[in-house]
């Protein structure tokens, strides 16, 4: 059964450093999505993205986020200047279409950890 | 800014008896809900959805119920087993630019004891 898949699983950085999560979403897929779980807190929207441009962002997505699909299979999520409270699950997800009512299929997170 | 709740942050039940989570929402914009289940270290997996045009959905062991008037959603597993134990996030959501956003409950704990 296809899935998305992300990388790495765990990331520990120094603040003020930059990272890059990697996602490779489910093949067919055309929408393409960034949520945060911050330990102990709900699942946060970051980003909806679809035909190479950002369609949604949330208000956490600010100038140091940013989201590239640098060629046809990946889709990744660069924190320019990583802060304490960047530390978070990161999951990537997608869906084939954006709506009337499509399911997003979520990867399995990348655990960020910025010391 | 708490658009979906879920009360409960945990439940308990029997192997083979029905497990029912809820979940209550505040925007009548949102037209499309979701059950996700979510083991520890792992990403949400998807389980079962509803459409606002509906009031039930079915599949297997799960059933979401619907009752817009109330915004109020339920997921009902039955009969429940000891791998149902996960965290159940509900999420809505509603048409907002071009792409879905979900926003999520902030979960129940089910544990199906053997």
């Amino acid at each position: 059964e296809p899935e998305v898949t992300q990388t790495p699983s765990h990331q520990v950085t120094q603040m003020g450093q930059e990272v890059i999560l990697r996602c490779v979403p489910i093949s067919n897929h055309l929408y393409f999505y960034w949520y945060r779980q911050i330990l102990g807190q709900k699942v946060e929207f970051l980003v909806s993205f679809y035909n190479n441009e950002i369609s949604e962002k949330s208000e956490i997505f600010d100038d140091q986020f940013s989201v590239e699909r640098p060629d046809g299979s990946n889709f990744t999520l660069k924190i320019r200047s990583t802060k304490l409270e960047d530390s978070a699950m990161y999951f990537c997800a997608s869906s084939e279409q954006g709506f009337p009512q499509e399911t997003q299929y979520f990867g399995p997170g990348t655990r960020l950890l910025v010391l | 800014d708490q658009q979906v709740k879920q009360n409960s942050p945990s439940l308990s039940v029997q192997e083979g008896r029905i497990s029912i989570l809820n979940c209550d929402y505040t925007n009548s914009m949102f037209d499309y809900f979701l059950w996700y289940k979510k083991y520890p270290a792992e990403g949400p997996t998807f389980l079962i959805s509803i459409s606002s045009i509906k009031d039930k959905n079915e599949d297997g062991r799960f059933t979401v119920f619907l009752n817009k008037s109330a915004k109020h959603l339920s997921l009902h597993i039955v009969p429940s087993q000891p791998g149902d134990s996960a965290v159940y996030f509900c999420a809505a959501s509603g048409i907002s630019g071009s792409a879905r956003q979900l926003t999520f409950g902030s979960g129940t704990q089910l544990t199906v004891l053997p």
